[in-house]
């Protein structure tokens, strides 16, 4: 079956630190991949996604490449600022189905 | 401006009393899904629908129901509320369903906060 395996938090960095976080994915045929972020007390925003292998999706500063090889979407932002506190989440669509799968979410705080 | 709403934000209510969640989008989209969040386990989805009148079980539909009459509408019911259904709750929706080439974003709403007692 599809699902995703994301990072423990919560995560806490200081400003323009390298922010690493890890997802990994399971699925049957090609999935596309996602990366939502979630500010306090909103809904999820689309931060970027790639829809095939090798792809790198990018938004923000933020990135994230789509490794069939190692299953894999990490995301990555090379200096990371106070207003990108939230909690980001790793998903996935499948080809052979109709759902979308999230991970667990990881928590980010980021201080001055 | 697009969006899609929900309606209450916030409620609180007693086992058993039934209660219905609405989520509307203006965007003509054709998948609308709904997701509880909870603590440790991220978005789970409940329902989704394809199209009007085309429903379809997630990962954790039991006590939910869902109907879609029309195209903007998607609302979430609970017959019969229990304190296990504690959680915030996301409706969503997107122009093509998961599956298909070039998959489009997902648009969430802001979200339901909702307790059993």
């Amino acid at each position: 079956g599809n699902s995703v395996t994301q990072m423990e938090g919560p995560v806490t960095l200081s400003e323009e630190a390298f922010l690493t976080i890890n997802c990994t994915y399971t699925a049957t045929g090609y999935p596309s991949l996602f990366w939502y972020v979630q500010y306090p007390g909103e809904g999820l925003q689309l931060l970027l996604k790639a829809t095939k292998a090798d792809d790198k999706g990018s938004n923000k500063g933020f990135e994230a490449t789509y490794r069939k090889e190692t299953t894999s979407f990490h995301l990555e932002k090379g200096s990371v600022q106070v207003s990108d506190s939230a909690v980001y989440f790793c998903a996935l669509s499948g080809n052979t189905g109709n759902q979308f799968y999230f991970g667990t979410g990881t928590s980010l705080t980021v201080i001055p | 401006e697009a969006q899609v709403t929900q309606n209450p934000r916030y409620l609180i209510t007693v086992t058993g009393k039934k209660l219905t969640v609405t989520c509307s989008q203006n965007m003509n989209h054709e998948y609308m899904s709904w997701y509880r969040q909870d603590p440790g386990l991220g978005l789970r989805q409940i329902y989704y629908s394809m199209n009007v009148e085309v429903t379809d079980k997630g990962d954790v539909p039991e006590g939910y129901k869902v109907s879609r009459k029309e195209k903007r509408n998607f609302p979430l019911i609970l017959e019969s509320p229990s304190p296990n259904q504690t959680s915030l709750y996301f409706c969503a929706s997107s122009s093509r369903p998961p599956g298909q080439a070039d998959t489009d974003t997902q648009y969430f709403g802001p979200g339901t906060r909702l307790t059993v007692l």
